[in-house]
């Protein structure tokens, strides 16, 4: 059925650690695969996405992964600044449409 | 380039009453996705309409409709408001039907509580 799976649902790191965010999905139909960072008060933006013919992506002191065989992605940020504090979400279109993970508060301290 | 205008932003309305939010996506994309966002159920799917059609329809009661206008812009609509609806409402735009492989860009929602 239609499920992303997301862990953890929070996560707390210092400044200038790397925090990694990890999806799970079910449509081996899957060919992409968008993160968001949602901020308090705005809507979701995108920050990054994969297709299914790549295994890796890098944009900047951003990476996504994919295992398709596991159905397996993450997020990996690095470098981890204050104003990285925010939600994370992944999604996949298996279903034609965006189905959305359940969502990682991510905290980042100075 | 002008992003997705989502208006109004915040609303506050009575159970009983309808709502009707409106939504104007990016230039040239044809595709609109409508999203529900609560803290106990995340982001969840509602419809999309591409070309003045409704192409993919999430599981919500007939109370939710919606419609897109020649232009791509889209509203949608809430009846016999419930307690229940309130909740982030999402418009999402992109180039193609069902956001296969292009990108979804969010607008800032509306903010809708029903009392």
């Amino acid at each position: 059925g239609e499920n992303v799976e997301q862990h953890p649902s929070t996560l707390s790191v210092q400044e200038g650690d790397s925090a990694v965010i990890k999806c799970t999905y079910s449509d081996s139909a899957s060919n992409y695969f968008p993160w968001y960072k949602q901020e308090l008060g705005k809507g979701p933006q995108l920050i990054i996405d994969i297709r299914s013919n790549v295994g890796e992506k890098k944009d900047q002191r951003i990476a996504v992964t994919l295992n398709k065989t596991a159905k397996h992605f993450s997020l990996h940020i690095t470098e981890t600044q204050p104003e990285d504090s925010a939600v994370y979400f992944c999604a996949d279109t298996g279903f034609q449409k965006l189905v959305f993970g359940t969502g990682t508060r991510l905290l980042v301290s100075p | 380039k002008a992003g997705v205008t989502q208006t109004p932003r915040y609303l506050i309305k009575t159970r009983g009453q309808q709502v009707t939010l409106s939504c104007s996506p990016i230039s040239g994309h044809r595709s609109v996705s409508w999203y529900q966002q609560t803290p106990g159920q995340g982001l969840q799917f509602l419809f999309e309409y591409f070309s003045e059609t409704q192409r993919n329809k999430g599981n919500f009661p007939g109370r939710f409709s919606g419609r897109q206008f020649s232009n791509s812009r889209s509203e949608m609509n809430v009846s016999t408001l419930e307690l229940g609806d309130s909740a982030l409402y999402l418009c999402a735009s992109s180039l193609v039907f069902g956001n296969l492989g292009t990108e979804a860009f969010f607008g800032q929602g509306t903010r809708l509580t029903v009392v």
